[in-house]
């Protein structure tokens, strides 16, 4: 199986920061990559796909980038709504495996 | 829209058998796969399986073969997830997925507790 290996596990930040989440992948997975948020009680949303398409609808403060085994995930200026926890998912080969997830928290 | 709405909370016994469902609206339910993920707490994310809605054929992960079963029912547009010999281990958040992954269910939190 491929291992997602995701950093840092938690971070805290203010409003209007930058922020940036990355996942490592244990082989190459060309760009076969999402980045989801999820809050508590809901289901995961996604915010990229193919590791750097926007999903519709997205703010455009979130963007991907990264290919092979390197991806990354910035926020460009935190908002409010944006405190959440965020996880990757690489979709090369089964089985499907999750990065350990970023929980961004208000500092 | 597009959306998988699942079936609600369940509490079951330790050996028990839960029976989760997942209904598609919004999109052709033949036209992609469903795949089941879950949550244990404080955990991360863990893929179960998928299974095609058109023929009905399922994958499972090893570490759930034999204990898991996916359904469909093409009449209601619905897909179940099934786990049977239920520990304490097993109580988790399970969310059902439709392929490509661009968007999920909002996941349906089984308790297993004597």
């Amino acid at each position: 199986d491929i291992q997602m290996t995701q950093s840092p596990s938690s971070l805290s930040a203010s409003v209007g920061d930058r922020v940036t989440i990355t996942c490592r992948a244990s082989q190459d997975i060309r760009i076969d990559l999402g980045w989801y948020q999820h809050k508590p009680g809901e289901g995961p949303k996604r915010l990229i796909y193919a590791a750097s398409h926007l999903q519709s609808g997205v703010p455009s403060r979130f963007s991907g980038s990264g290919s092979g085994t390197d991806f990354t995930l910035t926020i460009s200026s935190l908002q409010p709504e944006d405190f959440a926890t965020y996880f990757c998912l690489q979709q090369n080969s089964d089985p499907p495996t999750f990065g350990g997830g970023t929980k961004v928290e208000i500092k | 829209q597009e959306q998988l709405v699942q079936s609600g909370a369940a509490v079951k016994k330790p050996g028990a058998s839960v029976k989760v469902s997942c209904k598609a609206s919004g999109y052709d339910f033949t036209d992609y796969y469903i795949h089941w993920v879950r949550q244990a707490p404080g955990q991360g994310l863990e893929w179960m399986g998928k299974i095609n809605p058109s023929s009905g054929s399922s994958t499972y992960a090893q570490r759930f073969q034999g204990r898991v079963t996916l359904t469909r029912e093409r009449s209601t547009t619905t897909v179940y997830m099934e786990l049977g010999s239920l520990t304490s281990g097993d109580t988790a958040v399970y969310y059902c997925a439709r392929d490509l992954w661009g968007f999920w269910g909002q996941g349906t939190l089984v308790i297993v507790s004597s």
